[in-house]
């Protein structure tokens, strides 16, 4: 199984609701990330976990707060986000430490965010 | 500044025939070279993906060509397909920064029946 499971699949909020994307992983991966990709762009790196440690964060607004319950579920929690926020948030997982699978990334289908 | 360049933008074929999408990269540290597929509404899925110490890699349809002189790569799909049709990422990435993967900007292809 190299599912990782994203919901909601659609969310639309205004500027000043709070709201969390849910992202569950069960092929025992020990990285997981956020990203950003908007329109006809490559996806942008937002956040890793790395063994459930915050390990990368790019300069994202603080308005994005991630979290990591545990070594299958990651969060991320939204809040008074500007419309220009709007893109598909995707979720990825990995397994670091062995040389030849550190680097195959699974990715989820995506939440479609839109923000009036 | 770490950079993947992908051309072209946009590729269009006919069904049978063979699509080619290029990519160039800048930093020599750069290890692992994977493409991805990415169909509307989906996420990217991993296709297919080489390291620098082989000149070519192929699983079905899908081969990459690796220069590591020229730090050029490609992705070429032979008997292209209508169900091809999606938006291909190259992207490359350095064992020192873990997974940190740098994309291309990605090739929408488009295979017409």
């Amino acid at each position: 199984d190299t599912e990782v499971t994203q919901t909601p699949k659609h969310l639309v909020m205004g500027m000043t609701n709070k709201k969390s994307l849910k992202c569950e992983q069960h092929m025992g991966h020990r990285a997981m990330y956020w990203y950003k990709q908007k329109a006809k762009k490559p996806p942008e790196l937002m956040f890793v976990y790395s063994y459930e440690k915050l390990s990368i964060n790019e300069s994202v607004p603080s308005r994005f707060s991630p979290e990591c319950p545990n070594s299958s579920l990651l969060n991320l929690h939204l809040h008074a986000l500007q419309p220009e926020d709007s893109a598909l948030y995707l979720c990825a997982s990995s397994q670091p430490g062995t040389e030849r699978a550190k680097n195959i990334q699974y990715f989820g289908a995506g939440t479609r965010l839109s923000v009036l | 500044q770490q950079q993947v360049k992908q051309s072209p933008q946009s590729l269009i074929v006919q069904k049978g025939g063979i699509s080619i999408i290029n990519c160039a990269y800048e930093n020599t540290a750069f290890d692992y070279f994977p493409w991805y597929q990415q169909f509307p509404g989906k996420g990217p899925a991993l296709l297919i993906a080489i390291r620098p110490d082989v000149s070519e890699k192929k699983e079905g349809r899908f081969t990459i060509s690796f220069n590591k002189s020229a730090k050029q790569f490609s992705l070429h799909i032979m008997d292209s397909q209508p169900g091809d049709s999606a938006t291909y990422f190259c992207a490359a990435s350095k064992e020192t920064s873990g997974s940190r993967l740098t994309f291309g900007e990605g090739t929408q292809l488009t295979v017409n029946p």
